[in-house]
């Protein structure tokens, strides 16, 4: 069965304190695979999107990568603003399907 | 551009109430969706909208219709609300070409409490 699970289900880092997010997932024929950000009591933001092996992204101090497995999003030194739930998804023909997010909550 | 913007942000219902969830998005998009988001579910697809005048069952549609009303708008009616219909719901809209879907821009959500 096509899925995609996220790793770990929440995270706190100092401020400063580098890391990083996994999304794994087992689909055939991945089409693309999203990377979005949830504010608590907001809609999902976009990030990035990856479509094939070896690709990346950058965005501030947010790197996403994709290997023929996994996704990883890499944060540089983060700032607390980036607290936030940050969410994959993976393409499945017309529609997209959601991974169920990491938490991720920085300490000043 | 307002994007994705969706109408009521909040709701209280009793069991049994009807209401209808609108959404509308102003970026020409030829694809909407409609999720609910639950603790510990993650996003979950309701219905969707590849085109105008075609609409198709996600996820989760039991309790749900959907109506495209235009290019722009996509409604979600509850005719009977349950308590397990208590959720935060997402109307989301995108490109979709080869029907193959693209990214998907969010509207603020609306909050749904069903006593």
């Amino acid at each position: 069965e096509d899925q995609v699970t996220q790793s770990p289900e929440a995270l706190r880092l100092q401020e400063g304190e580098s890391s990083s997010l996994n999304c794994s997932y087992t689909v055939s024929g991945l089409r693309g695979l999203f990377w979005y950000r949830q504010d608590p009591g907001k809609g999902p933001e976009f990030l990035f999107t990856l479509y094939s092996a070896g690709e990346e992204k950058e965005k501030e101090r947010l790197k996403a990568t994709l290997t023929k497995k996994e996704s990883f999003l890499h944060i540089t030194a983060p700032k607390p603003e980036d607290s936030a739930t940050y969410l994959c998804a993976w393409i499945r023909d017309d529609k997209i399907i959601f991974g169920k997010g990491t938490r991720l909550h920085i300490l000043p | 551009n307002a994007g994705v913007t969706q109408t009521p942000k909040f709701q209280v219902l009793k069991t049994g109430q009807s209401m209808t969830l609108q959404c509308a998005q102003d970026m020409n998009h030829n694809s909407m969706y409609w999720y609910r988001q639950d603790p510990g579910m993650g996003l979950r697809l309701i219905y969707y909208s590849a085109s105008e005048g075609t609409t198709d069952k996600g996820e989760v549609p039991n309790g749900y219709n959907v109506s495209r009303l235009n290019k722009r708008e996509f409604s979600l009616r509850l005719e009977s609300a349950a308590p397990s219909q208590t959720s935060v719901y997402f109307c989301a809209s995108s490109f979709l070409a080869g029907g193959v879907a693209d990214t998907q821009y969010f509207g603020p959500g609306t909050r749904l409490t069903v006593l």
